[in-house]
C-alpha cells in the first residue's frame, strides 16, 4: 500500500499563511494527472473535501485553500488562516488500490 | 442534494457481526460508486471497500476476509456486513460518494459510531 506521511501538528497564527505537507512513498501521479487530495475534518464531524487532484478547488471551498505538488510530494495551503480553519487536514491518494490516507495534520493556533 | 447516512447498533459484542447500511439521496446507485470508510477515535481514515455502480465491489486487503459490501437499488441503499469483530474495529464509520474517476470522496454521511464491546 502507498503510505503518505504528515506532520501530526501545525501550529498558526490567524492571519497567516499555513502550509500542510504530505509525502507519498512512491509517486501518486500519472502523466500529468497528480492522484493527491486533500479533505478537512472538524471535531465530530465527517471529512470534507477541499482539493481534489492535487489543485482543483472543490465546489463551495473559499479560494484561500489552494494545493500543488506532484510526484511524491504535495502541499495543502491556507492563505490567510481564519478561526473557521482550525480543523485536522488528511491527504489521500488514488494512485493505487487501496486508496490511502495519510495521517491527519491538525492545524492549532499559536 | 446528494445526501448519504449511516445506521446501524451502536454496540457490539466481540468475535460477533457487524451490519451497517447507507441510506442515499440525490443520486442513483446504479450510477454513483460508494464506499465505506472508518475512523477509530483519535485516529487516522481507513478505506474499507466500495461497491461500483455496476455492483462490483472492491475490498481492503487487510480486512478483505471479513468484509462483504452490497446494495439494494430499488432502497437506494448500500449495506456493509463484517463478521468476526474485535475491539480494535471499534471506530466511527462513513459511507462516502467516490466521484466518477473513483478517485476520491465528494460526499459523505455524517458517520456512525461503532463501539465493540462485552
Amino acid at each position: 500500500d502507498i503510505v503518505l506521511t504528515q506532520s501530526p501538528v501545525l501550529a498558526v497564527s490567524l492571519g497567516q499563511r499555513a502550509t500542510i505537507s504530505c509525502r507519498a512513498s512512491q509517486s501518486v501521479s500519472i502523466s500529468s494527472i497528480n492522484l493527491m487530495h486533500w479533505y478537512q475534518q472538524k471535531p465530530g464531524q465527517q471529512p470534507k473535501l477541499l482539493i481534489y487532484r492535487a489543485s482543483n478547488l472543490a465546489s463551495g471551498i473559499p479560494a484561500r485553500f489552494s494545493g500543488s505538488g506532484s510526484g511524491t510530494d504535495f502541499t495543502l495551503t491556507i492563505d490567510p488562516v481564519q478561526a473557521d480553519d482550525i480543523a485536522a487536514y488528511y491527504c489521500q491518494q488514488s494512485r493505487e488500490s487501496p486508496p490511502t490516507f495519510g495521517g491527519g495534520t491538525k492545524l492549532e493556533l499559536k | 442534494q446528494v445526501q448519504l447516512k449511516e445506521s446501524g447498533p451502536g454496540l457490539v459484542q466481540p468475535s460477533q457481526t457487524l451490519s451497517l447500511t447507507c441510506t442515499v439521496s440525490g443520486l442513483s446507485l446504479t450510477s454513483n460508486s460508494v464506499s465505506w470508510i472508518r475512523q477509530p477515535p483519535g485516529k487516522g481514515l481507513e478505506w474499507m471497500g466500495v461497491i461500483w455502480s455496476n455492483g462490483g465491489t472492491d475490498y481492503n486487503s487487510a480486512i478483505k476476509s471479513r468484509l462483504s459490501i452490497s446494495r439494494d437499488t430499488s432502497k437506494s441503499q448500500v449495506f456493509l456486513k463484517m463478521n468476526s469483530l474485535q475491539t480494535e474495529d471499534t471506530a466511527m464509520y462513513f459511507c462516502a460518494r467516490m466521484d466518477y474517476s473513483g478517485d476520491y470522496f465528494d460526499y459523505w454521511g455524517q458517520g456512525v459510531m461503532v463501539t465493540v464491546s462485552s
